[in-house]
């Protein structure tokens, strides 16, 4: 298994450039994630997904969408980029279900890919 | 709305001894999990260890150890027989059992170095 790759691994924009970071996993997880990481920070949920065809905002989604056409694959687009989206964007995917000794569904451990850097210029 | 804190910014170890890294966090909720991950420069976020709050003893992951009280709501690491290899941010993490969200929540971050 790959687990969780993303591409590119770095990428440089101007101001008002769009582009999309690629993101796939061959776990067969449900669920899939978008963190920005800011220098000296941990990370901060962008958008998330609990199945294909469903997505929902997390705490900065704002000039970011996503779309999750397949299980494999949670692509994180950037319309207008501003120089504050500046970051290391990092995906991740976990399996939602019944967890060995519990008596309620949640979710498992989340697996992270190697990241994408960044920079608006 | 959960917080998670990391109060040492970085952290110094020699080679073959031992450190703890403190964290702790804020919730009202009795059902989650508490995670460690290792941040090396390659920036590939790896899982060190992970605590259930519904289980009372503390996780062991070789070299690597909790002390999770969850009463002061406080989640240390302890890394023992330190190796250069261990040098790393390492983020503390808290997600909620409840809900269908399941993201993390990340602390700050604190920067380990090793000293051979």
């Amino acid at each position: 298994n790959a687990g969780v790759t993303q591409t590119p691994k770095f990428r440089i924009l101007k101001i008002g450039q769009s582009m999309t970071l690629q993101c796939a996993q061959d776990m067969n997880h449900n669920y899939m994630y978008w963190y920005r990481q800011d220098p000296g920070m941990g990370l901060k949920l962008i958008y998330y997904s609990v199945g294909a065809g469903i997505t929902d905002k997390g705490e900065v989604p704002n000039g970011y969408n996503v779309s999750r056409s397949t299980t494999e694959d949670f692509p994180l687009r950037l319309e207008l980029a501003a120089p504050s989206q500046t970051s290391v964007y990092f995906c991740a995917s976990s399996h939602y279900g019944w967890t060995s000794g519990r008596t309620s569904v949640s979710t498992d451990t989340q697996y992270f890919g190697p990241g994408t850097r960044l920079t608006v210029l | 709305a959960q917080t998670v804190t990391q109060s040492q910014p970085e952290m110094s170890v020699q080679e073959a001894e031992t450190v703890t890294l403190s964290c702790t966090y804020d919730t009202s909720e009795s059902d989650y999990y508490l995670f460690w991950y290792k941040q090396p420069p390659s920036r590939q976020m790896i899982l060190v260890i992970r605590q259930e709050a519904y289980k009372q003893q503390n996780a062991t992951e070789n070299r690597f150890s909790v002390n999770f009280q969850k009463a002061a709501k406080s989640f240390s690491l302890k890394i023992s027989d330190s190796q250069l290899g261990d040098a790393a941010m390492y983020f503390c993490a808290y997600r909620s059992a409840l809900g269908s969200q399941g993201n993390l929540i990340f602390g700050k971050g604190t920067k380990l170095s090793v000293k051979p």
